[in-house]
């Protein structure tokens, strides 16, 4: 099984409120990732855990939180959601020594 | 840094025809090369991937791609596509981003409309 499952599919959000999004995976995977897609824009990495350590990108770094309880589950954490933070998010996962990353199909967020 | 062009946003083909979407990619190193393929309401799929080697890789459903590295390029194509294969197409290239771990660069993707 080379499912990626995420929740919740579509969440709408108020402006300044909190976001939380869960990935999970049954793979094993040390690794999961989580994208950020904007319409006719190219996915953007945000941050990712290999196994417990968090790397987030330098440009979202104060944007995004992360955490991962267990190996199988992910989440991206928003503290106060602004209109800039509608997009699609993406999660992967990939073993930590492949280049391949499997997806998830994405949670819709819109903040209004 | 590394980057991903798909200069075409938007391809139209008929049923039958052949297809070929472009992406051009710049990065240093040695570069591990991806399509995907996104369907509505589905996740990334990979299509087909190139490490080493042959340089024409093939993928599913009658997929292949060249990578031409004179030309910084790894052109998508199909000798003859079906209405089902309307979709967005990704062109990505891999990173080492320390360790063992590896992070992917997008292009924005190509919409691939096919009419009957």
């Amino acid at each position: 099984d080379t499912t990626v499952k995420q929740n919740p599919r579509y969440k709408l959000a108020r402006v300044g409120k909190p976001v939380n999004l869960i990935c999970s995976q049954t793979m094993n995977h040390d690794t999961m990732y989580w994208y950020q897609k904007k319409p006719n824009q190219a996915p953007k990495l945000l941050l990712f855990y290999y196994d417990k350590i968090l790397n987030r990108e330098a440009d979202t770094f104060e944007k995004f939180q992360s955490s991962r309880p267990n190996n199988s589950f992910c989440s991206l954490y928003i503290g106060s959601a602004g209109l800039e933070y509608s997009a699609m998010y993406l999660c992967a996962s990939s073993r930590g020594d492949s280049y391949e990353q499997y997806f998830g199909p994405g949670t819709r967020l819109t903040v209004l | 840094a590394q980057s991903v062009t798909q200069p075409d946003a938007r391809v139209t083909v008929s049923e039958g025809a052949s297809l070929q979407l472009r992406c051009k990619y710049s990065y240093s190193g040695t570069p591990y090369l991806f399509w995907y393929v996104q369907y509505p309401r589905q996740g990334l799929q990979l299509l087909l991937k190139y490490y080493s080697g042959d340089p024409v890789v093939q993928g599913v459903n009658g997929f292949e791609a060249e990578f031409i590295k004179s030309n910084s390029s790894f052109h998508l194509r199909k000798a003859s596509v079906h209405w089902s294969d309307s979709a967005v197409y990704f062109c990505a290239v891999s990173s080492n981003s320390g360790g063992s771990n590896y992070k992917l660069t997008f292009g924005k993707g190509t919409l691939l409309t096919v009419t009957p």
